[in-house]
């Protein structure tokens, strides 16, 4: 596609709850990155994914976060058992290879009530 | 390991004033440095950026920084503002030519711009 898309672009979930957020990056693009945006901590990295592979999981802040790819393309972020010290914007970016500008999504907007 | 400093958490300008936002980093590597800019409800976007090269950058919307090594900074200027240049700016830093391209942000300046 033209820009990386990330759907939905906002989800309310109950705490507790098991909760998926979608990333379709551009076409081509190797690389796709998670960050979070929260009032309390800004901007944070999660995870990169060079192709299907995850090589830097390092920002992932608990085992209830998990994240994959399949094809090269889609990624799912997966947050389990939601707290509300989730809730934030997950942004999705994705760039045409290792080391090259990345491009960044709209956002989910994350609230866990 | 990296870090960024971004002093000021809020910034005000009057329009066609200029514009300066700071930025200091932490690298033990040859960084690259971006400048993004967030509207409201919005994603990222690319301002400028500094790889090699060149030291002075310039960007998208009049907008430039300069890569000063010796004092770690790179701050963001721009001539005049803009009501529409209102928005939140983030400084940010990888590692370099061998970087797998992951960011490290600062905590981001608010820009307004006053009438």
């Amino acid at each position: 596609g033209a820009g990386v898309s990330q759907s939905p672009s906002n989800k309310v979930t109950e705490k507790g709850k098991d909760v998926e957020l979608r990333c379709d990056p551009i076409s081509g693009h190797t690389a796709l990155y998670w960050y979070r945006q929260s009032l309390g901590q800004g901007l944070e990295f999660l995870i990169y994914f060079q192709g299907n592979s995850a090589p830097d999981k390092s920002g992932l802040p608990s085992d209830r976060f998990s994240a994959e790819r399949t094809g090269g393309s889609v990624s799912t972020l997966t947050i389990q058992r939601t707290q509300q010290e989730d809730s934030a914007v997950y942004l999705c970016a994705s760039s045409p290879g290792q080391g090259l500008t990345a491009v960044f999504g709209q956002g989910t907007r994350l609230t866990v009530v | 390991a990296q870090s960024v400093t971004q002093l000021g958490s809020h910034v005000s300008v009057s329009e066609g004033a200029l514009v300066l936002l700071r930025c200091n980093y932490s690298s033990s590597v040859p960084p690259y440095l971006f400048w993004y800019v967030q509207y409201p409800n919005q994603g990222l976007q690319l301002l400028l950026k500094y790889t090699t090269g060149a030291t002075l950058v310039k960007g998208i919307n009049g907008f430039e920084a300069e890569f000063k090594k010796s004092e770690t900074s790179f701050h963001l200027t721009k001539p005049s503002a803009h009501m529409s240049d209102a928005a939140e700016y983030f400084c940010a830093v990888s590692h370099g030519s061998s970087n797998t391209g992951k960011l490290i942000f600062g905590q981001g300046t608010t820009l307004q711009v006053k009438p």
